[in-house]
């Protein structure tokens, strides 16, 4: 079975900068997460998707961040404007439903300068 | 909001001795409880999880507990090898498909 998959692995940018993410989860999982771990802390959840609705946005600084799933499959995480404090590595993660685990990618690591 | 707190941040031990990290959770409705390790460049992996309604549960080296009434949550780890050596997460949530919440992290480190 295939993991999740994340792209780019690495991104430079300048603060003030935009910068996408892409993710493509698991075949068939319903569930859709984007988190942001920052160096030496835990992931903080940013958004998740159920299909294409989104469940909890809570976390997600909306003045900056956006994120949409297409078609209820992949999905994108953009910044726009870039702050020096949004450099962190990326994760996405996917499960198939409820009470099931969840698959975590190799996250996408954005360092602004 | 949930709060999951988690120690120590780093643990060094000798290999084949038992490593312990221990959380706290601050949501007395949390009623799942994933533990996942993260290696150098990669995702977080699910190791082992425990459900509210259970007190402990055992895969081959790997143990947790949990203690509700004190909100408390543990990882064992028996005969630690090298390839023991990681980041380890412990998180809490209302269940696998909801909102987890990580704790900060356990730097584990096997001595040879």
């Amino acid at each position: 079975e295939a993991g999740v998959a994340q792209s780019p692995r690495y991104k430079i940018i300048e603060k003030r900068q935009s910068v996408a993410f892409w993710c493509n989860p698991i075949s068939g999982h319903a569930t859709l997460y984007w988190y942001q771990q920052i160096l030496g802390q835990g992931p903080k959840l940013l958004i998740q998707f159920q299909n294409n609705g989104v469940v909890d946005d809570s976390q997600l600084p909306k003045d900056r961040f956006s994120a949409e799933r297409l078609k209820g499959v992949d999905s994108t995480l953009k910044i726009q404007p870039a702050k020096l404090e949004d450099s962190a590595v990326y994760l996405c993660a996917s499960n198939l439903n409820r009470d099931t685990e969840a698959f975590f990618g190799q996250g996408t690591r954005l360092t602004v300068v | 909001g949930e709060n999951v707190e988690q120690h120590p941040s780093t643990l060094s031990v000798q290999e084949g001795d038992s490593a312990v990290i221990k959380c706290t959770y601050s949501d007395s409705a949390s009623n799942y409880f994933p533990w996942y390790k993260q290696e150098l460049g990669k995702g977080p992996q699910l190791i082992i999880d425990i459900r509210s309604n259970v007190g402990e549960k055992k895969d081959q080296r790997i143990a947790v507990t949990l203690n509700k009434t004190a909100k408390h949550f543990s990882l064992h780890i028996t005969e630690t090898q090298p390839e023991d050596s990681a980041v380890y997460f412990c998180a809490a949530s209302w269940s696998s498909a909801s909102k987890i919440i990580f704790g900060s992290g356990t730097r584990l480190s096997i001595r040879p």
